[in-house]
């Protein structure tokens, strides 16, 4: 079956370092890749995605890039602020899953001033 | 604004007592799925549904059911049968099938979460 394998935290890291938080899957088929945001207390946004290879998904200054050929959609940022500090999911979601979001286990991000 | 709203958002049960999480969703989305999360597990599926008045059990079904009677409504009762319910439960929905450039595309929307208890 489908799975998400994510790097293990906690990452921490001072104001504007530069973010990757490493992201692999297994999937049927061609999947669509997301990554979701949690922060403290709250439920989970969508970040960005990508629904084919090659793509790349961009939003408030995070990017990931699907890589067919090594199955990873890394994310990365180049200068993290405090108020990025949240768990990050990676998620895949396919037709051979029956189209159900399959999750990794979440890194927590933790940004100094 | 469209989305997701989860009630209430802290919930305490005592043993042997069923209780009801409420989900709410004014975004028009066919879809709707349970989660639930516990510290270094990430997200695991409960129940889904991609039509009034049907569903699916996910990967941890036991002890809880649902329903789905109204397109924007997917009640989540935790039975008492669910031995260990204390955990953190996301509610989510999606455009459903027939969306435009095929429903793996579409990302899911989450509500805020209700945190669960035991007394």
């Amino acid at each position: 079956g489908d799975s998400v394998t994510q790097m293990e935290g906690p990452v921490t890291l001072s104001e504007e370092a530069f973010l990757t938080i490493n992201c692999t899957y297994t999937a049927t088929g061609y999947p669509s890749l997301f990554w979701y945001v949690q922060y403290p207390g709250e439920g989970l946004q969508l970040l960005l995605k990508a629904t084919k290879a090659d793509d790349k998904g961009s939003n408030k200054g995070f990017e990931a890039t699907y890589r067919k050929e090594t199955t990873s959609f890394h994310l990365e940022k180049g200068s993290v602020q405090v108020s990025d500090s949240a768990v990050y999911f990676c998620a895949l979601r396919s037709g051979g899953s029956n189209y159900k979001l399959t999750f990794g286990k979440g890194t927590l991000l933790t940004v100094n001033p | 604004d469209g989305g997701i709203t989860q009630s209430p958002k802290y919930l305490f049960r005592k043993e042997g007592q069923n209780v009801t999480l409420s989900c709410e969703q004014n975004l028009n989305h066919d879809a709707m799925y349970w989660y639930r999360q516990d510290p270094g597990q990430g997200l695991r599926l409960i129940y889904y549904s991609q039509i009034v008045n049907d569903f699916q059990k996910g990967d941890i079904a036991e002890g809880y059911s649902v329903s789905r009677e109204k397109k924007e409504s997917f009640p989540l009762t935790v039975t008492s049968a669910q031995k260990n319910p204390t955990a953190f439960y996301l509610c989510a929905s999606s455009i459903g099938r027939g969306s435009a450039g095929g429903e793996h595309n579409q990302p899911q929307h989450f509500g805020d979460g209700t945190r669960l208890s035991i007394l």
